[in-house]
């Protein structure tokens, strides 16, 4: 595995309630994304962050925050819990998708989240 | 508006013949084009890319083609293996913005039968 841990891997909560999904790296890459994954819809990116404290918005980024205060930590916190976020998220890094080259992503294990 | 499709949801093949997947895009500014395999309970992983300007690249029992004409990509397995059954998702990269973000495909399901 490429050092990324996703945690939990899987969640049940409440409509209405907080819940801040954990990624950890141990690659010391620059940049992190969160996606969520539903099916017909494939990966759809969420936030993403290119450095410490600096962080931008996805494709489907309304009802999701993110923090980065270390390189190797990326939170996705859910204000307040949603059905239609309930869905399998994926964390993913990149070493330095700027300049010529594909931009190739390194995904974690993913979260599960269900909201009832 | 889907920018990335991958019309068939999905695709069984025998094992030993020739799995081709295939990708449509609209936006003629992308600039590289990735798969990327799935396995239940598990992260993507990276497969193989190409570049904008190429037309084939290949890398074992995996090719795939770009026409940049009609705007479609295709990823051949030859011979196709019970190993390679899963989600298989083809992204393209923006060429713009600091984080050149990927745009997925919904993905197609591959399933080789032995």
């Amino acid at each position: 595995d490429a050092g990324i841990t996703q945690s939990p891997r899987h969640k049940v909560t409440e409509t209405g309630t907080p819940v801040t999904l954990r990624c950890h790296q141990t690659e010391n890459h620059r940049y992190m994304y969160w996606y969520r994954q539903d099916p017909g819809h494939g990966l759809r990116l969420i936030h993403y962050s290119y450095g410490v404290k600096d962080t931008d918005k996805g494709e489907v980024s309304d009802g999701y925050s993110v923090s980065r205060s270390k390189t190797e930590d990326f939170l996705l916190t859910l204000e307040s819990a949603t059905s239609s976020q309930t869905s399998v998220y994926f964390c993913a890094i990149s070493l330095s998708p700027t300049g010529a080259g594909a931009n190739v992503l390194t995904f974690g294990a993913g979260s599960r989240l269900t909201v009832l | 508006d889907q920018q990335v499709k991958q019309n068939s949801p999905s695709l069984s093949v025998q094992e030993g013949r020739i799995s081709i997947l295939n990708c449509d895009y609209t936006n003629s500014m992308f600039d590289y084009f990735l798969w990327y395999k799935k396995y239940p309970a598990e992260g993507p992983t990276f497969l193989i890319s190409i570049s904008s300007i190429k037309d084939k690249n290949e890398d074992g029992r995996f090719t795939v083609f770009l026409n940049k004409s009609a705007k479609h990509l295709s990823l051949h397995i030859v011979p196709s293996q019970p190993g390679d059954s899963a989600v298989y998702f083809c992204a393209a990269v923006s060429p713009s913005g600091s984080a050149r973000q990927l745009t997925f495909g919904s993905g197609t399901q591959l399933t080789v039968l032995p």
